[in-house]
């Protein structure tokens, strides 16, 4: 069983759509973060999230924490073809420094 | 990948054959971590470090793989009579001292293929 699970595992949009991935759990995670990775490289911190209910933003990127912290949630305003890639979301657990990582959204963005 | 070294990027070897995995941390880093990227799996946890300490490797398979971070130079993942299935991407991250070690950063990995 994959402890986070995200969805959807693959989405293909056009240029200047808005869309939302998700990362839930039935666990609880002290910090969650999302990477992005592009083929034949290693992932890129994007953010990291601590606090429940928690909203951060990086440009057109707004990432949410549930207020339970089990879950959490990648939204991108009028994508762009930069945009491409699969991103990543893992969570570490209180008291362990290891992080567990769902399989990912891989993501095309169509000009 | 915020400064943190992986070398070789990719590595191929035949069976039977000793594979050799290095990692520097980013500057100021003393936390290293390796995990493995199956195709079309998702990244898993393998072993934990500090400065020749161990701290967690309950990801680590149990027989012919071993890490190291010596006081000098590079941590060190070595995987010993390598076999087909252990053809993946190899990743190193490294975090900083303190409470904020959850934020970890990643090198752009080795790519192992076995023959």
């Amino acid at each position: 069983t994959q402890l986070l699970e995200q969805s959807p595992q693959f989405l293909s949009i056009q240029e200047g759509e808005n869309l939302t991935v998700y990362c839930n759990s039935s666990s609880v995670f002290s910090s969650l973060q999302w990477y992005r990775q592009e083929p034949g490289e290693g992932p890129v911190l994007l953010v990291t999230v601590v606090t429940g209910g928690e909203v951060k933003k990086l440009k057109r990127l707004t990432f949410q924490f549930g207020d339970a912290r089990k879950d959490s949630s990648l939204h991108i305003t009028a994508a762009q073809p930069g945009d491409t890639g699969l991103y990543l979301c893992a969570g570490a657990q209180g008291g362990s420094e290891k992080l567990v990582f769902g399989k990912g959204t891989k993501l095309t963005v169509n000009p | 990948n915020a400064g943190v070294m992986q070398n070789p990027r990719h590595l191929v070897r035949r069976r039977g054959q000793e594979a050799r995995l290095r990692c520097s941390p980013m500057k100021g880093h003393s936390h290293v971590y390796w995990y493995r990227q199956l195709p079309e799996e998702g990244l898993k946890f393998m072993v934990y470090l500090q400065k020749e300490n161990i701290i967690d490797e309950s990801g680590m398979p149990k027989e012919r793989f071993s890490a190291e971070f010596p006081k000098e130079g590079p941590s060190i993942l070595r995987i010993q009579q390598v076999v087909r299935g252990d053809s993946a991407a190899y990743f190193c991250a490294s975090s900083p001292i303190g409470t904020d070690r959850d934020t970890q950063y990643f090198g752009p990995g080795t790519r192992l293929t076995v023959l």
